[in-house]
């Protein structure tokens, strides 16, 4: 069935550093993949998308590519600041269309 | 305004007793679903619905029924509660398009605590 794998954390990074967080997927066909993210006490709030191949979603200075060749869409930010430690979720669309498959979640804590 | 709202935003209940949780949308939407979140961060779909199907994921269990009055509302009913019932759970929204759903929205969750 479908699946989403991410990177284990938790993920510790000082202000101003770079961030990846690794997505890669198993699905039939070409699923829509999102990123939402999780502040501490709150909901999921949507980060970015993308709805087929090599379509780059970006917000909030965040980036992710749909890459088929890899079954990925990795997370990005050149410069993370305090305030996005959080939880991400990487996500896909199952095929009837019915309910997000989300991987497991990867925490980040920036500091000061 | 909240687009997706819940309520209560926490429940703290003894084992045996039966809850609801109500949700609701001013999106305009057409399907709606739940998730649970468990105390792993562990987010699974339980339920969706619009006013032609609902889905019921396999593994949940039948104590737990979704009741949608209307289109703009679906609540959560939950039977004979259990310990292992204790998490997050998130209603969510989305809208049917011609190429397939359209993004889900996110409710603030509601934390179940199962005494």
């Amino acid at each position: 069935g479908d699946s989403v794998t991410q990177m284990e954390g938790p993920v510790t990074l000082s202000e101003e550093a770079f961030l990846t967080i690794n997505c890669t997927y198993t699905a039939t066909g070409y699923p829509s993949l999102f990123w939402y993210v999780q502040y501490p006490g709150e909901g999921l709030q949507l980060l970015l998308k993308a709805t087929k191949a090599d379509d780059k979603g970006s917000n909030k200075g965040f980036e992710a590519t749909y890459r088929k060749e890899t079954t990925s869409f990795h997370l990005e930010k050149g410069s993370v600041q305090v305030s996005d430690s959080a939880v991400y979720f990487c996500a896909l669309l199952n095929q009837a269309g019915t309910a997000l498959i989300f991987g497991k979640g990867t925490t980040l804590s920036v500091s000061s | 305004d909240t687009a997706v709202s819940q309520t209560p935003k926490y429940l703290v209940t003894q084992m045996g007793n039966d809850k609801s949780i109500k949700c609701e949308q001013n999106l305009g939407h057409d399907t709606m679903y739940w998730y649970k979140q468990d105390s792993k961060k562990f987010l699974k779909i339980m339920f969706s619905y619009n006013n032609k199907e609902l889905i019921i994921n396999e593994t949940v269990p039948n104590r737990f029924s979704p009741k949608s009055p209307d289109k703009a509302h679906l609540n959560l009913h939950i039977n004979s509660l259990e310990l292992g019932d204790s998490a997050v759970y998130f209603c969510a929204s989305s809208q049917v398009r011609a190429g397939g759903q359209e993004t889900q929205y996110f409710g603030p969750g509601t934390r179940l605590l199962v005494l």
